[in-house]
């Protein structure tokens, strides 16, 4: 079946760092491709997302571009900082909008 | 515009029992999923729900069940709970139009624990 694969944390940075998360998914049918963010005790926030091939998401200093022949959507942020600590899933959209999770990258900004 | 919401925020069952949980969808929106998030994991699909009916299903037994009503909101309805059960639930509500499914929005969350 479909499924997305991120890579393990805890990511532990210190403020101002370049973040980059990887993310790859199983390349069947044309999906849409989304990171969402979840802070601790609350539910998941849409981050960014892309619905085709070459596009790139961007939201709040993050991006992720489409790359449908690396079949990945990793994310990426030129300048973290303490407020981004949180974990980061990666999701694919599959037939009847079913999301398929990633396991979830936890990142860690320290001062 | 309000937000996806859920009810309740937390709660204690035993092993057993039944619980409902319920989800009011985002202002707008026609579609509601639920997702069960165990400790540590990514979330998991469960079933959907679009004009009142399940729209789809994930690998979960029958004793998840769910409803939809007429104002959108939703149900998820776990009989016979199970220690494994213990999770946060998710429900997500999206935009259906013809056959295209716009993006889906969260609600805070049910944190189920089953004793």
């Amino acid at each position: 079946g479909n499924s997305v694969t991120q890579m393990e944390g805890p990511v532990t940075l210190s403020e101002e760092a370049f973040l980059t998360i990887n993310c790859t998914y199983t390349a069947t049918g044309y999906p849409s491709l989304f990171w969402y963010v979840q802070y601790p005790g609350e539910g998941l926030q849409l981050l960014l997302k892309a619905t085709k091939a070459d596009d790139k998401g961007s939201n709040k200093g993050f991006e992720a571009t489409y790359r449908k022949e690396t079949t990945s959507f990793h994310l990426e942020k030129g300048s973290v900082q303490v407020s981004d600590s949180a974990v980061y899933f990666c999701a694919r959209n599959n037939a009847g909008n079913m999301l398929t999770f990633g396991g979830g990258t936890r990142l860690m900004v320290k001062p | 515009e309000t937000g996806v919401t859920q009810s309740p925020t937390h709660l204690i069952k035993t092993r057993g029992q039944q619980v409902t949980l319920r989800c009011s969808s985002q202002s707008g929106h026609n579609t509601v999923s639920w997702y069960q998030q165990a400790l540590g994991q990514g979330p998991q699909f469960i079933f959907q729900y679009y004009r009142e009916e399940e729209n789809g299903r994930g690998n979960f037994p029958p004793r998840f069940s769910g409803l939809q009503f007429p104002n959108y909101s939703s149900e998820l309805n776990v009989n016979a709970l199970e220690l494994d059960d213990s999770a946060l639930y998710l429900c997500a509500s999206s935009l259906t139009s013809g056959s295209r499914q716009e993006t889906q929005y969260f609600g805070p969350g049910t944190r189920l624990l089953v004793l």
